[in-house]
């Protein structure tokens, strides 16, 4: 399986500020997911981040409020904008595949963000 | 559209019972991909099997089993003599791969085992 590391691992912010989210793999993927997921409820995709094109992002999402980073295969940034405590969550990335395993979604530990 | 629905929301079961953990999912693709994971209260989530539409066989890992039916729409996810360990949040996951893969996530089932 991909090892998906995330950091911060958690933060407390203030609203109105920005939080930017990194997402590091051990190997090269070519698709790599934003997910969220809010108190007690279950995982929304934010957007999907392929290298070297826009990230596709779903619908409520938008980029403005949520832009993402994918400068190569192994790497994809996710920043909150302008944040306000509905956006108190946890933010996971995930990958598809990674060592040839396709249609095998691994997920990074998360990142605990708690808006105040 | 993808739809997973996991009707039960709170299971609670003594230590060494078995428990089911049901899933009902809705697709119009022949081909997807079935899944399983568990968050437990660390927040992780941890894959513990990809089940492919065409591959009905049912697969047993250790304690867990799942059993997956086409005619029904379901893979649900058994637990034998469940440990405290177990005790998570559950979620079955659904996508149809390729180009779009995507996960559409059910809203889970939390577990806890009693010692």
């Amino acid at each position: 399986s991909a090892v998906i590391s995330q950091k911060p691992s958690r933060d407390i912010c203030q609203r109105g500020t920005s939080l930017t989210i990194q997402c590091q793999v051990d190997s090269q993927v070519t698709m790599m997911f934003w997910y969220r997921q809010q108190p007690g409820q279950s995982l929304t995709l934010i957007a999907t981040a392929n290298q070297g094109s826009e990230a596709t992002y779903e619908s409520g999402f938008v980029i403005d409020k949520f832009p993402i980073s994918r400068p190569n295969l192994t790497f994809s940034t996710l920043t909150v904008s302008n944040m306000s405590p509905e956006d108190s969550s946890i933010y996971l990335c995930s990958v598809e595949g990674g060592r040839g395993r396709s249609y095998e979604q691994y997920f990074g530990p998360g990142t605990r963000l708690t808006v105040t | 559209a993808q739809k997973v629905t996991q009707a039960q929301t709170e299971i609670s079961v003594v230590e060494k019972e078995d428990v089911t953990l049901d899933c009902v999912y809705e697709t119009r693709d022949t081909t997807y991909y079935l899944f399983w994971y568990k968050q437990p209260p660390s927040g992780e989530l941890v894959f513990l099997i990809r089940r492919n539409s065409f591959d009905e066989q049912n697969e047993i890992s250790g304690r867990y089993s799942w059993n997956f039916q086409k005619s029904t729409s379901s893979f649900n996810f058994t637990i034998t003599a469940s440990q405290v360990v177990d005790s998570a949040v559950y979620f079955c996951a659904l996508t149809r791969g390729g180009a779009n893969s995507k996960l559409t996530f059910g809203k889970g089932i939390t577990l806890s085992v009693r010692p």
